[in-house]
């Protein structure tokens, strides 16, 4: 059973583009939802997280929205660079308990 | 500040033989969880210690089993090696009871089984 479900599973864009990312959950009891970059051959690096009571997050070009009543929410990266081009995974969690991952994003940004 | 650390980097072992990957948590963190990655695929939780005791285990069967010290880093070793046991192995620390509950990922262990 797949508790998050993330899409799509790649995404080109072009160098100042702003890509989505869209992971949708079923556990109600999940309360912390963090975005992790990953770029081949190292480990996941957590890049912004949010809790369920707030509906958008930002640090610096990545923006988180959450959507509670439909369980579901997003990764966007503003002003999009060749640097950022990595795999993205969305996570979830109740409590201090651990994570659930989603299938991840490749994303590739085109300079 | 030292991060999550991990060792080995790469490793190969021979389908039926026994792996040892050890973990060193991130500085002031008391729990550590253990993560195995499949080439293209999200990580799988395997396990979680916290006071040298396995607190939670995900479905992975008993040949994946593990120790924390008191020093807190940690050990995951697999017995009877599968063909399909070859992934990227992940330690992962955090602090329990803290909100916010930041886990952070070593770089991993590379294990290739042939």
């Amino acid at each position: 059973q797949q508790q998050v479900k993330q899409s799509p599973q790649s995404l080109i864009v072009q160098k100042g583009g702003i890509p989505i990312i869209n992971c949708a959950y079923e556990n109600t009891a999940f309360d912390y939802f963090p975005w992790y970059q990953q770029f081949p051959g190292k480990g996941p690096a957590l890049l912004i997280a949010i809790r369920p009571d707030v509906s958008e997050k930002k640090e610096g070009r990545f923006t988180i929205s959450f959507n509670k009543s439909a369980k579901q929410f997003s990764l966007h990266i503003m002003d999009s660079q060749p640097g950022d081009s990595a795999t993205y995974f969305c996570a979830a969690s109740e409590g201090y308990s651990t994570l659930t991952f989603g299938k991840g994003t490749m994303l590739l940004v085109s300079p | 500040d030292a991060g999550v650390t991990q060792s080995p980097t790469h490793l190969i072992k021979t389908r039926g033989q026994q792996v040892t990957l050890r973990c060193s948590p991130k500085s002031g963190h008391d729990t550590v969880s253990w993560y195995q990655q499949a080439l293209g695929q999200g990580p799988q939780f395997i396990f979680q210690y916290y006071e040298e005791e396995e607190r939670q285990r995900g479905n992975f069967p008993d040949r994946f089993s593990g120790h924390q010290f008191p020093n807190y880093s940690s050990e995951l070793n697999v017995n009877a090696l599968l063909l399909g046991d070859s992934a990227l192995y992940l330690c992962a620390s955090s602090l329990l009871g803290v909100s916010g509950n930041t886990i952070y990922f070593g770089e991993g262990s590379w294990l290739t089984v042939v």
